[in-house]
């Protein structure tokens, strides 16, 4: 158990929909990211949120965007869902940068 | 910029064997080294994790890995391995300064064979 929560774990949109995500972090955790793993893959940073501010983007759309609210939760919303966006989402938080980082068990996202 | 390289996408081994899954990393700056383990439909577990100091660290469910700073290495090794190991291992990094960004490998299928 890492303290790090996420729902819901399975859903299914039609493409052109969106969706919303949430994490809650590990308790005391400031610093939440988020990771898409399509199949067959590695995870993939999409961006870092630290006190309720982006700090950090990887590549991808700017369909993707987030919330870190004052509880240190977040939100991954991603709009105008396509076939690809199907993979599981990982949230991790950590405390502060440098410091381990712990994930939560994903939320598979299916879109057809 | 950094990246991970895991040379092997799948790895068979008898139950009892002993085990090695490769890791490399390429990075400009100095790093922070993790392996996570994933069970199927299940999210990333952390295995282990080198910070700083002893560059042989252990980990949970009997593995350990070795920092090699010349080779860019961080390998991963279990003794004997059990079916339970039957899993998918990442290799990941993060730069020690900087946001969060963990940057991971392609991830290496590990089978045990009974």
């Amino acid at each position: 158990e890492t303290g790090v929560t996420q729902s819901p774990t399975h859903l299914i949109k039609t493409r052109g929909q969106q969706v919303t995500l949430r994490c809650s972090s590990q308790s005391g955790h400031n610093t939440v990211s988020w990771y898409q793993q399509a199949l067959g893959q590695g995870p993939q940073f999409i961006f870092q949120y630290y006190r309720e501010e982006e700090n950090g983007r990887g590549n991808f759309p700017p369909r993707f965007s987030g919330l870190q609210f004052p509880n240190y939760s977040s939100e991954l919303n991603v709009n105008a869902l396509e076939l690809d966006d199907s993979a599981l989402y990982l949230c991790a938080s950590s405390l502060g940068t440098g410091n381990t980082i712990y994930f939560g068990e994903g939320s598979w996202l299916t879109v057809v | 910029a950094q990246s991970v390289t895991q040379l092997d996408s799948q790895v068979p081994v008898f139950e009892e064997a002993p085990v090695e899954l490769r890791c490399n990393y390429s990075s400009s700056v100095s790093v922070y080294l993790f392996w996570y383990v994933q069970y199927p439909n299940q999210g990333l577990q952390l295995l282990l994790k080198y910070l700083s100091g002893s560059t042989l660290v252990k980990g949970i469910n009997g593995f350990e890995a070795e920092f090699n700073k010349s080779q860019t290495s961080f390998h991963l090794r279990k003794p004997s391995v059990h079916i339970s190991d039957t899993a998918e291992y990442f290799c990941a990094v993060l730069n020690s300064g900087g946001y969060q960004k963990v940057t991971f490998g392609t991830g290496t299928k590990l089978q045990v064979i009974p």
